[in-house]
């Protein structure tokens, strides 16, 4: 399977920390992008890195990609109770416009 | 626009009956996608179409499962006949080719949630 991994698998914070996820891919990439879902939702896109680029931010998000080491992460700052869910990381092959997803990190805010 | 459009959002079945599952992507969007989800075995692209023609059916698990596309506006899978195992939750989505970034940046619908008895 090309299927991507995320850790953890589970992380529970206090509102006001900072969220650290990471993900893990086993081949070449154009693009990596990470989606959240909260429950019984569909899956929201939030922000797309490119194979060239190191880091990228969007409001309280900041997202890496290391491609050397195939891996990624999505840092989420200060965060909130309405920041719960389940965040998936999804990326394309060279060559290829389908989009595989990782098993996703369930993260849970304290209020 | 209203956003990606599937129906129903939950059905209970008995196992042998057949499932239809219908979706409405966003206008404009040139393609579609299908994903299942499951605890086990996470998000599974099952098939997706490019301007109403079918691309890769390389996940579709079994001769059971067939998609549709009739015109750009509609796509519905079928299950035919359901099994336990098909329990899961099914998610269409759509993107447009033309995205600024050029990247596939799918619009997620809210999934139809299947269980079959």
């Amino acid at each position: 399977s090309q299927q991507g991994e995320e850790d953890p698998q589970a992380l529970s914070i206090q509102e006001g920390e900072n969220a650290t996820m990471n993900c893990s891919y086993k081949t070449s990439i154009n693009n990596l992008q990470w989606y959240r879902q909260n429950s019984g939702r569909g899956l929201v896109h939030l922000i797309l890195i490119r194979s060239n680029e190191r880091e990228k931010h969007s409001g309280r998000l900041r997202v890496t990609l290391d491609t050397s080491k195939k891996s990624s992460s999505l840092l989420i700052t200060a965060s909130r109770a309405a920041d719960t869910a389940s965040y998936f990381c999804a990326y394309s092959g060279a060559g290829s416009y389908q989009l595989t997803f990782g098993k996703g990190t369930k993260l849970s805010v304290i209020p | 626009d209203a956003g990606v459009i599937q129906s129903p959002r939950h059905e209970v079945t008995e196992m042998g009956q057949e499932v239809t599952l219908r979706c409405k992507p966003i206008s404009g969007h040139d393609y579609l996608f299908w994903y299942r989800q499951t605890m086990m075995r996470g998000l599974e692209l099952l098939i997706y179409f490019n301007n109403n023609v079918p691309i890769d059916d390389s996940g579709m698990p079994e001769d059971r499962f067939s998609a549709k596309m009739p015109n750009a506006s509609f796509s519905t899978l079928k299950i035919q006949p359901s099994e336990p195992r098909d329990s899961a939750v099914y998610f269409c989505a759509s993107s447009n080719r033309a995205h600024p970034s050029g990247a596939n940046v799918l619009t997620f619908g809210a999934g139809s949630r299947l269980t079959v008895l």
